[in-house]
C-alpha cells in the first residue's frame, strides 16, 4: 500500500512565526502536491512537483513556498504564518501517467 | 481553464436506496476524472477513476461512476447505500494536455440514514 505521512497532525503557531510542514511518500512517486482544505471551498492547491528541485505554483500560493530536495520529501513552508494561514493542510503523491492521488492525514495547524 | 462543480452540498439517501453524488466538469483536452471519499478525521481516499475506454468506471466499496461525454458528467452511483457510507465526497478533474494540476470540487457530503 502507499504511504504518504505528514510530519504532525496537529499544529499551533503564533503569527510571524516561519512554519515547516513535512511530507514523505515511500511510492517513488514522481508528482507531490501541496493543498489546504477549509469547509465550503473544498481543496485548494498550492503548490506541486513534477520531479526534484522542480515547483509550480497552483491556485493559491501566496504567503507559501516549497522545497523538494529529494523525490520522497516535499516541504511546504509559511514563511510568516498569519491567522488566515489557519487550515487543514493536506499532502498527496501521484504516479505517472495514472495520476490518482494518495493523501496523508493531514495537518491541522491553528495561527495565533 | 479546467473546472469542476458539484451542485449539491449534501445528499440525504435512506439505508439500502440508490444513491447518486452529481459531478460536472469543464475541460478543453481529453478529461482525466477522479472521485475520493474523506470519512471524519482522515485524509482522502481515492475511489475510480475514468482516464479512457468503458463509460461504466467501477471503483471501491461497490461505487461506481458514469462518464457522460455529451453531458461533460461524472456522476458517482451506488446500488444499495451503506450507513457507512456516510462521508466527504469529492470529484476532481485533470486536463489531460496540462502538466499535472488537478482540480476539485467543493464536495458534497454524503448523508445516508438508517
Amino acid at each position: 500500500d502507499v504511504k504518504v505521512t505528514q510530519s504532525s497532525r496537529y499544529l499551533v503557531k503564533r503569527t510571524g512565526e516561519k512554519v515547516f510542514l513535512e511530507c514523505v511518500q515511500d511510492m517513488d512517486h514522481e508528482n507531490m502536491f501541496w493543498y489546504r482544505q477549509d469547509p465550503g471551498l473544498g481543496l485548494r492547491l498550492i503548490y506541486f512537483s513534477y520531479d526534484v528541485k522542480m515547483k509550480e505554483k497552483g491556485d493559491i500560493p501566496e504567503g507559501y513556498s516549497v522545497s523538494r530536495e529529494k523525490k520522497e520529501r516535499f516541504s511546504l513552508i509559511l514563511e510568516s504564518a498569519s491567522t488566515n494561514q489557519t487550515s487543514m493542510y493536506l499532502c498527496a503523491s501521484s504516479p505517472l501517467p495514472t495520476y490518482e492521488q494518495y493523501f496523508g492525514p493531514g495537518t491541522r495547524l491553528t495561527v495565533t | 481553464a479546467q473546472s469542476v462543480a458539484q451542485p449539491e452540498d449534501q445528499v440525504n439517501v435512506a439505508e439500502g436506496n440508490p444513491l447518486t453524488v452529481k459531478c460536472t466538469y469543464s475541460v478543453s483536452g481529453n478529461p482525466y476524472l477522479f472521485w475520493y471519499v474523506q470519512y471524519p478525521n482522515r485524509g482522502l481516499q481515492f475511489l475510480l477513476k475514468y482516464i479512457t475506454g468503458d463509460n461504466l468506471v467501477k471503483g471501491s466499496y461497490g461505487f461506481e461512476a458514469e462518464f457522460n461525454k455529451s453531458q461533460t458528467s461524472f456522476h458517482l452511483k451506488k446500488p444499495s447505500a451503506l450507513v457507512s457510507d456516510s462521508a466527504l465526497y469529492f470529484c476532481a478533474v485533470r486536463e489531460g494536455s496540462s502538466a499535472s494540476k488537478i482540480i476539485f470540487g467543493s464536495g458534497t457530503r454524503l448523508s445516508i440514514r438508517p
